[in-house]
């Protein structure tokens, strides 16, 4: 149980191009749906905190309108990267927990490439 | 405030050794505590987790880790390394809405 599927997982494109990323969680409802991005031999950053039908929650530093979230139903939370460019090349990784449970259950990541 | 301190953020074992990996945290609130295993190019996976109870909790893939409050720890240890137990670990701590996660350590299994 407590599936969390991440698609695409892997992603290259053109700068200037916008790129969406989706989290679904398969076999719960999401309350909570969490973004990270994680650089190589480091930890995860949270981005972002998304509650269902809620704006999101940024984390100091993180531009919002660079990276937009949508968290519109209990199974599925997207982030788009607007006019995506070389810094924005990253691992990206979505997590996400039900009500009243305190894990987070992640998906397998993003691998974002921008040339 | 909640952190999370992981001592050494590379270890190295030999195949069948003992695996211990450390995990320090400090909160103002009960923690609920937390190890993940990220292999390469994928996201984490959880190992085990401890809430309440017995502070002694058993997770996946024979690893196992011990609460101690008085220390404010929560160790991860595995009797016996395997090669597939080769990857970075992250201790994490709960508070409310919060997640907090350590630095990482990355373990290596020598055969």
């Amino acid at each position: 149980g407590a599936v969390v599927s991440q698609h695409p997982s892997w992603v290259i494109c053109k700068s200037g191009t916008s790129v969406k990323i989706e989290c679904r969680s398969l076999d719960f409802q999401a309350t909570t749906m969490f973004w990270y991005r994680q650089f190589p031999k480091q930890s995860l950053m949270l981005m972002a905190t998304s509650n269902e039908g809620s704006k999101a929650t940024y984390e100091q530093g993180v531009e919002k309108d660079k990276f937009l979230i949508n968290h519109a139903s209990l199974t599925l939370s997207t982030l788009t990267v607007t006019s995506a460019h070389p810094e924005d090349s990253s691992f990206y990784i979505c997590s996400a927990r039900d009500w009243g449970s305190q894990p987070q259950h992640f998906g397998d990541g993003t691998r974002l490439s921008i040339l | 405030a909640q952190s999370v301190t992981q001592l050494g953020s590379h270890v190295s074992v030999s195949e069948g050794a003992l695996v211990l990996l450390r995990c320090n945290y400090s909160s103002s609130v009960p923690p609920y505590l937390f190890w993940y295993v990220q292999y390469p190019n994928q996201g984490l996976q959880l190992l085990l987790k401890y809430t309440t109870g017995a502070t002694l909790v058993k997770g996946i893939n024979g690893f196992e880790a011990e609460f101690k409050k008085s220390e404010t720890s929560f160790h991860l240890t595995k009797p016996s390394a395997h090669m597939s137990d080769a990857a970075e670990y992250f201790c994490a701590v709960s508070a409310g809405n919060q997640f907090y996660f350590g630095t990482g350590t990355s373990l290596t299994v020598i055969p």
